[in-house]
């Protein structure tokens, strides 16, 4: 089993519509979890970090917590073309800095289409 | 305030060369970590320095390392070079300060030949 799973996809969701991304992992003693975004050639860019149970909202990016089902997900929501890249989950075992060690998902690719 | 800068940014090497890979962390930041990231083990972490110490190591072998200088500044090497370390190389800095907070560089494109 992966630490840490994601659906390749690629999901594709029309222009406006919410994107739901989701991640499991293995590690009951994760304590930090972190989305990315990445384009083609381009470097992961940190989209939204969680670390207690319930939904984070920044924009129209809310980040979902479940630690007893090991579940985190990234809903985007009026989802637009420059959304289109790989969404990588990450999960560190640090509440602090402290917890650099990043354990990344696969990533699932997104497209959304007009 | 700039952002985490690596070089260099593409470079082609031969079988059995060594190479050497600089980052330099947003400012004020202290934890430089790397990671290496390839089509088929997708991201996978190399090793974090804070204050000049090495603080995690991932499941890589000697051939690559790393070292931390009393600015933050980071180099990695990898010795003996393989095809296989044909990769991205991915710098991220952190604020000890500041919760979860893991910046990446724009990263080093090395290729083996």
């Amino acid at each position: 089993q992966k630490e840490v799973e994601q659906n390749s996809g690629p999901l594709s969701v029309p222009e406006g519509a919410i994107a739901s991304l989701n991640c499991t992992y293995s590690d009951r003693g994760s304590q930090s979890f972190f989305w990315y975004r990445q384009y083609s050639g381009k470097s992961p860019e940190l989209i939204m970090f969680i670390y207690s149970n319930g939904d984070k909202e920044d924009g129209r990016f809310t980040a979902q917590l479940n630690k007893a089902s090991q579940y985190v997900s990234l809903l985007i929501r009026d989802s637009q073309p420059s959304d289109s890249a790989t969404y990588l989950c990450a999960v560190s075992p640090g509440l602090t800095g402290g917890g650099n060690k990043l354990t990344f998902g696969t990533g699932t690719q997104l497209k959304v289409e007009l | 305030k700039a952002g985490v800068t690596q070089t260099p940014r593409y470079l082609i090497k031969t079988r059995g060369q060594q190479v050497t890979l600089s980052c330099s962390p947003i400012s004020g930041h202290r934890s430089v970590s790397w990671y290496q990231q390839t089509p088929g083990q997708g991201l996978q972490f190399l090793f974090e320095y804070f204050s000049e110490t090495q603080r995690n190591k991932g499941n890589f072998p000697g051939r690559f390392s790393g070292r931390q200088f009393s600015n933050s500044r980071s180099e990695m090497n990898v010795s003996t070079l393989e095809l296989g370390d044909s990769a991205l190389y991915l710098c991220a800095s952190s604020d000890e300060a500041v919760r979860n907070t893991i910046y990446f560089g724009e990263g080093s494109w090395l290729t083996v030949v």
